[in-house]
């Protein structure tokens, strides 16, 4: 059973604080590792698919490192604006070759006015 | 911009009724999914599909459930026989290619009565 964790589970930033949060995989057997952005009553969004070891991938205020060496990913929200608000996944895809991605329990983000 | 679309948004059952969820993937991708998520629990992979057929399938999905692809362009999945653990969010995706990122429609909650 591939074993992915989010922390933290949950988080209260004011309006403009920068944060950021973790997610960790196995480190054998790694393919990918995907960042969604899931806002409640739509559909999750993907932000990132990271397949190299020291990616760092950026899509605006928006940014993502991965180690596959240990293991972890950090998605990082610089000036947090409400809108940022809304729960994010990151999910293993492992080197099977089947393409399923295996998620973590998500970090839901509060961005306070 | 194209999306993946689910159907119905919410289907309120009794145990041991047949449901049938539907999808619309995006029309040239060709890998489609389908994820389910438990209230409170991560979203778990169910099923693969491609070329027509099933690429892999997870212990959860067991006899009860299939998967058609009945005109090229719904994708649907089916409880046979629904139970009350069957409760969920579920969660239709799909890929244009191997590795890339997958885009997710908005879900459909079941509920099992």
């Amino acid at each position: 059973i591939l074993n992915v964790e989010q922390s933290p589970q949950s988080l209260h930033v004011q309006e403009g604080d920068s944060t950021n949060f973790t997610c960790s995989f196995p480190s054998s057997n790694f393919y990918a590792l995907h960042w969604y952005r899931w806002e409640t009553a739509k559909s999750p969004e993907a932000l990132f698919v990271m397949t190299l070891n020291g990616d760092e991938k950026k899509k605006g205020r928006i940014s993502a490192t991965l180690n596959t060496k240990e293991g972890y990913s950090y998605l990082y929200i610089k000036g947090s604006q409400p809108e940022d608000s809304a729960t994010y996944l990151c999910a293993f895809e492992s080197g099977a070759g089947s393409y399923q991605l295996t998620f973590g329990k998500g970090t839901k983000l509060s961005v306070i006015p | 911009e194209p999306e993946v679309t689910q159907t119905p948004s919410h289907q309120v059952t009794q145990m041991g009724q047949e449901v049938i969820l539907r999808c619309v993937p995006i029309s040239n991708h060709l890998y489609f999914y389908w994820y389910r998520q438990i209230l409170g629990q991560k979203v778990e992979f169910l099923v693969s599909f491609y070329n027509n057929e099933i690429s892999e399938k997870s212990e959860i999905f067991d006899d009860q459930f299939s998967v058609e692809r009945p005109d090229g362009s719904n994708f649907t999945l089916k409880i046979r026989s629904t139970k009350l653990e069957d409760s969920a969010m579920y969660f239709c995706a799909s890929v244009k290619a191997a590795w890339d990122e997958q885009f997710f429609g908005p879900g459909t909650r079941l509920t099992v009565l």
